[in-house]
């Protein structure tokens, strides 16, 4: 199974700052890297498909980058829905496996 | 926008089987990718299998031999059983519309999800 590995576990950031989550495989897995939000409470959403391609509906402010095995989820600015918990997802192989969540909260 | 929702009983005695139902409005359940994860109480995602071409399915290798996923196209639904349950499976079960091909087929649309207790 090709692991996932998320930094950091936890992060707390103001309104308006601009937001790094990072992702790195345990190999290579080209740009089949998917990127999910999870809200309290809530199912997870799709923000960003294939490394940098934003879902329909989401803020522009979220972005994805990356291929290979290194991959990041940028934030430009902060907002107070954008609590949540962040996984990364990787799609090259079955089984499809996810990070361990990076919780993000407003202070 | 296609809708997903996850049935099912909430309750699951040990060493049996977990059987969950998820139905499919506003869009095809034909074509798709359409994946089954699950999520233990205050921990991580893990992505138990998926369905495709209306029959073919790829499993967890860490749950194939006690998964079934199956769907039926004329009830627009999906299922999934799991056989001798542990309270190691008690979870938030989610189903999840993926795309139309290999490369698209992972979770993009999400059910809300059905927690799934196992105990006597």
């Amino acid at each position: 199974d090709i692991q996932m590995t998320q930094s950091p576990s936890s992060l707390s950031a103001s309104v308006g700052d601009r937001v790094t989550i990072t992702c790195r495989a345990s190999q290579t897995i080209s740009n089949h890297l998917n990127w999910h939000q999870q809200k309290a409470g809530e199912a997870p959403e799709l923000l960003i498909y294939d490394a940098t391609n934003v879902q329909s509906g989401v803020p522009l402010r979220f972005s994805g980058s990356g291929s290979g095995t290194d991959f990041t989820l940028t934030i430009s600015s902060l907002q107070p829905e954008d609590s949540a918990t962040y996984y990364c997802q990787q799609s090259y192989s079955t089984p499809y496996t996810f990070g361990q969540g990076t919780t993000l909260k407003i202070k | 926008q296609v809708q997903l929702q996850e049935s099912g009983p909430g309750l699951v005695k040990p060493s049996e089987t977990l059987s969950l139902i998820c139905t499919v409005s506003g869009g095809s359940i034909s074509n798709f990718y359409w994946n089954w994860i699950r999520q233990p109480p205050g921990k991580g995602l893990e992505w138990i299998g998926y369905i495709y071409d209306s029959g073919s399915t790829k499993y967890n290798p860490s749950l194939k031999s006690r998964v079934t996923i199956s769907v039926d196209t004329s009830k627009h639904q999906l299922s999934l059983r799991l056989s001798s349950v542990t309270a190691a499976d008690t979870a938030v079960y989610f189903c999840a519309r993926g795309g139309e091909d290999f490369w698209s087929g992972s979770p993009r649309d999400w059910g809300q999800g059905t927690l799934v207790t196992v105990s006597s």
